[in-house]
């Protein structure tokens, strides 16, 4: 039973530049968080989508956007990076009916330079 | 509002017992816990609903006082895997639900 994955592991941008990150879920789970997390700091939510919308949003400005896939596989954009922006980005999934716990992916550790 | 965790660090020797404690100022309808080891993901340990009974997963129990707001994480006869930051993340429920917010964490460590 696959757990859920994230792509690429590591990444270094410039200042201005666009990243895009990727995330499938675990098997069975339809419902994808994103989560950035600070270095010593716990994991501040971004935003949730199920059903191909964006459900619910954390307090993250607009240069953070996000898809969902048909397959339930989700995409975070970030766009004009800015140094403060380098953290662990980690996407969590579950299933939205029936079940409350999360799972987390392994992250992507994004630098900006 | 962030939940409050306490303590921030704790040192143990294997064997011995552990506390961690995660308060929130809101109403909560779930508390979930994680453990993190550095430079890994968050891994899941386990949930407490509203209005749910106490959970364990192996030596590892936890509480939920809905009417305080709190919940606490105990570790029995700690063992060196243990060692880790632990995280609360608090739901609020309601329209709100699926999004947790976290503590800021509490760092244990466990020696030989």
């Amino acid at each position: 039973d696959a757990g859920v994955t994230q792509s690429p592991t590591h990444l270094i941008k410039t200042r201005g530049q666009q990243v895009t990150l990727r995330c499938s879920p675990k098997s069975g789970h339809d419902t994808v968080s994103w989560y950035q997390q600070a270095l010593g700091q716990g994991p501040q939510f971004i935003f949730q989508y199920y059903e191909e919308e964006e459900r619910q949003r954390g307090n993250f400005p607009d240069r953070f956007s996000g898809h969902q896939f048909p397959n339930y596989s989700s995409e975070l954009n970030v766009n004009a990076l800015l140094l403060g922006d380098s953290a662990l980005y980690l996407c969590a999934s579950r299933r939205r009916t029936g079940a409350y716990e999360q799972y987390f992916g392994p992250g992507t550790r994004l630098t900006v330079t | 509002q962030q939940p409050v965790q306490s303590p921030q660090a704790v040192i143990l020797r294997e064997g011995e017992d552990a506390v961690i404690n995660c308060s929130s100022s809101k109403a909560l309808y779930s508390v979930h816990w994680y453990r993190q080891k550095h430079g890994e993901a968050p891994v899941f340990l386990m949930i407490l609903l509203k209005g749910g009974e106490q959970m364990r997963h192996e030596k590892i129990s936890a509480s939920f006082n809905e009417k305080k707001q709190q919940s606490s994480l105990y570790l029995t006869a700690s063992q060196l895997s243990y060692s880790g930051t632990y995280f609360c993340g608090t739901g609020a429920g309601g329209t709100s639900y699926g999004k947790l917010t976290f503590g800021q964490g509490t760092i244990l460590t466990v020696h030989p």
